[in-house]
């Protein structure tokens, strides 16, 4: 079972900021927290990944709390491209685990 | 390079018939994966692979089995078909472990009647 808690959907307007949030409540100490999204008809694609800093990419940002409980993917402009599955999961040492995710519809 | 590719994109099984769905990746990675995706559920591990000659179950590997020949080439058999296995089929490879991202094929549609 998934180990991650994930809204099952959010809506956004285009061009706004779309913050995604999951829940890591049983991680270790050195899982990281990965990212990625599905779009329609398509295999995921990796967003972002992190272990306890923030971290920027050309995609996304992802805040990570102090805690590690809880991280938050930001979408800085959301496009109607980005509307997608969105899943959070954990891994070190062993293979990703995917929630069902979150379904972040984009509304023009 | 062509990234992780799938090999059917589509099939149709009748209950009882067996088939191998290949996966080949074209980036040297060690690791790869099956996943399957059933309706409006995210996606469970089936089998992986750390390594060539090596697997390892994952959550749901009841009812498959693959083997890891080449270190290109990840293959998921159904020895025989069940119409609980109706599902989209993902392979993934990575470079190494979970620090490292996933790359995933463009699926298998797979129904079985």
């Amino acid at each position: 079972d998934a180990k991650t808690t994930q809204p099952n959907s959010m809506e956004s307007n285009e061009e706004e900021p779309v913050h995604l949030p999951c829940n890591h409540s049983t991680i270790s100490g050195t899982d990281y927290i990965h990212w990625y999204r599905q779009l329609p008809s398509q295999g995921p694609e990796y967003v972002i990944h992190g272990l306890t800093s923030n971290v920027n990419n050309r995609m996304a940002s992802l805040a990570i709390a102090e805690d590690r409980k809880s991280s938050t993917l930001i979408l800085h402009r959301a496009t109607l491209r980005d509307a997608a599955v969105y899943y959070c999961s954990e891994s070190g040492n062993t293979p990703l685990v995917f929630g069902k995710g979150t379904r972040l519809s984009v509304i023009a | 390079n062509a990234g992780v590719t799938q090999t059917p994109k589509f099939r149709v099984l009748k209950t009882g018939q067996s088939m191998t769905l290949l996966c080949a990746q074209d980036m040297n990675h060690e690791y790869m994966y099956w996943y399957r995706q059933d309706p409006g559920m995210g996606l469970r591990l089936i089998h992986y692979s750390v390594g060539e000659g090596t697997t390892a179950k994952g959550e749901v590997p009841d009812g498959y089995n693959v083997s890891r020949l080449k270190k290109q080439n990840f293959l998921l058999g159904l020895e025989s078909a069940a119409p609980s296995q109706t599902s989209v089929y993902f392979c993934a490879s990575s470079y190494s472990g979970g620090l490292y991202e996933q790359y995933f094929g463009p699926g298998t549609r797979l129904t079985v009647t």
